[in-house]
C-alpha cells in the first residue's frame, strides 16, 4: 500500500536555528513527489516537486531533496514567518492522486 | 495571483440533509480536485475531474457524492444526504496539467460541520 510518513510531528526551533524535516514514503513507482506549507485555517501551498533520486529544489530558505526512500525538507535559518505544517505528499505511477503525509507543525520563535 | 475561490468558508447542516460545497477554479486550468481534511487527521483525495468526467475517485467517493462542473467557471461538491462523519474541511483544487509539475493550486476550504 502506498504510504507518506512525516517527521518529526512538530518542531520548535529558535530564529536562525538551521533543521530539516523527514517525508519517508513507499509507493509503487513514484510520479512525483510535493512539498506544501499550510497555514491555520488555509489551504496547502504549493512549494515544490520533485522526481526522481538526487534532485534538489531551493527557493529562500527552504531546500527539498529526494532519494528513493525519502525526501527531505531543509530550513535555513528560519523566521517566525516560517511557522506553518509542511506537508509532503506523492504521486503514484498511473494516478494524478496525491497521497499526503500527516505533516510537521512548525513552530519559529523569535 | 490568481486564485481557486471556495465558497461558503464554513457551512453547518443537519444530518441526512444535501449540501453543496462551491469552488471557482482558476480559469485556465483543466484538472479540477476535491480533497478532505478530517480536524487531526490527512489530507485525503476524494475525486478528480478531467474534460467534463470523473477521472479518478477514492473509496470515500460513494453515491453520496457527485461533482459537476454546470458551467465554465464553477466546480461543485454535492453530498447528497449527509452524515456525521462527514464533517471535515473540504478543500478544491486545479491545476493545469495533471502530473502537478506546478503543484496544484488549493483553495482556502470550506469547513462543513454537520450536527
Amino acid at each position: 500500500e502506498d504510504q507518506v510518513t512525516q517527521s518529526p510531528e512538530a518542531l520548535r526551533l529558535q530564529e536562525g536555528e538551521s533543521s530539516s524535516l523527514n517525508c519517508s514514503y513507499t509507493v509503487s513507482g513514484l510520479r512525483g513527489l510535493f512539498w506544501y506549507r499550510q497555514d491555520p485555517g488555509k489551504g496547502p501551498e504549493f512549494l515544490f516537486t520533485l522526481y526522481s533520486a538526487g534532485e534538489e529544489k531551493e527557493k529562500e530558505r527552504l531546500k527539498a531533496t529526494l532519494t528513493k526512500k525519502e525526501s527531505f525538507l531543509h530550513i535555513t535559518a528560519p523566521k517566525p514567518e516560517d511557522s506553518a505544517t509542511y506537508l509532503c505528499a506523492v504521486q503514484a505511477a498511473g494516478t494524478y492522486k496525491y497521497i499526503f503525509g500527516t505533516g510537521t507543525r512548525l513552530k519559529v520563535l523569535a | 495571483e490568481p486564485e481557486v475561490t471556495q465558497t461558503p468558508s464554513h457551512q453547518v447542516t443537519q444530518m441526512g440533509q444535501e449540501v453543496i460545497l462551491r469552488c471557482v477554479p482558476i480559469s485556465n486550468h483543466l484538472y479540477f480536485y476535491w480533497y478532505r481534511q478530517i480536524l487531526g487527521q490527512k489530507v485525503e483525495f476524494l475525486v478528480s475531474f478531467y474534460n467534463n468526467e470523473i477521472s479518478e475517485k477514492s473509496e470515500i467517493f460513494d453515491d453520496q457524492f457527485s461533482v459537476e462542473r454546470p458551467d465554465g467557471s464553477n466546480f461543485t461538491l454535492k453530498i447528497r444526504s449527509t452524515k456525521l462523519e462527514d464533517s471535515a474541511m473540504y478543500f478544491c483544487a486545479s491545476s493545469e496539467g495533471g502530473l502537478g509539475a506546478y503543484g496544484y493550486t488549493f483553495g482556502s476550504g470550506t469547513r462543513l460541520t454537520v450536527v
